[in-house]
């Protein structure tokens, strides 16, 4: 499975943007960038997902390199409730496979009052 | 309110004691599946359901059964539950499995074995 490489953690300050980066080298034509995040004490929840095209939605943007071997996830204005591990995910889009989410370690991004 | 449900939140066992975690959801999810989240070694695939009467084994499935007789519960069982098996675990489930699909997490079921 194509492996993502994510900066252990990060900080920001809040009502800043934040920018978490997610390295991707052995992305194939077929895989989707997913983002989920895991708040404190709950569930991994859904943030973004993407293919080619940068996409944004209520929570986030997702922005996809030209080649694909990387990604930014950015939240537009850090709040205190955006503190959490951030992980980035590929998913083979390709129909094989379990559908399965494949979690690394993570970002953990903490948010500075 | 959609959502995934898990039972109990928290459990001490001892070794040995039959268990099972109950997993609901309400969204008329076919894909379901259980992951256990241990320190260092992130979330693995225990196992998964693709529709009723459909499992599969994931990454991690040794000493855990699951059944799927109705599409909104999926239960995870561990017969004779170790030590090894004190974990954080985790229920999901999505519309179809499909990789541009969502997955829904439970709240998670802290477990204990002594």
């Amino acid at each position: 499975d194509a492996k993502t490489t994510q900066p252990n953690s990060m900080e920001s300050n809040e009502e800043e943007p934040v920018h978490l980066p997610c390295n991707h080298s052995t992305i194939s034509g077929t895989d989707y960038i997913h983002w989920y995040r895991q708040l404190p004490s709950q569930g991994p929840e859904y943030v973004i997902h993407g293919l080619t095209s940068n996409v944004n939605n209520r929570m986030a943007s997702l922005a996809i390199a030209e080649d694909r071997k990387s990604s930014t996830l950015i939240l537009h204005r850090a709040t205190l409730r955006d503190a959490a591990v951030y992980y980035c995910i590929l998913r083979d889009g390709s129909g094989a496979g379990s559908y399965q989410l494949t979690f690394g370690k993570g970002t953990k991004l903490s948010v500075i009052p | 309110e959609a959502q995934v449900t898990q039972n109990p939140r928290y459990l001490i066992t001892v070794t040995g004691k039959k268990l099972t975690v109950t997993c609901s959801q309400n969204m008329n999810h076919e894909y379901m599946s259980w992951y256990r989240q241990d320190p260092g070694l992130g979330l693995r695939q225990i196992y998964y359901s693709m529709n009723v009467e459909v499992t599969d084994k994931g990454d991690v499935p040794e000493g855990y059964k699951v059944s799927r007789k109705e599409k909104r519960n999926f239960p995870l069982i561990l017969e004779s539950p170790s030590p090894n098996q004190t974990s954080l675990y985790f229920c999901a489930s999505s519309f179809v499995a499909a990789s541009t699909d969502t997955q829904y997490f439970g709240p998670g079921t802290r477990l204990t074995v002594l």
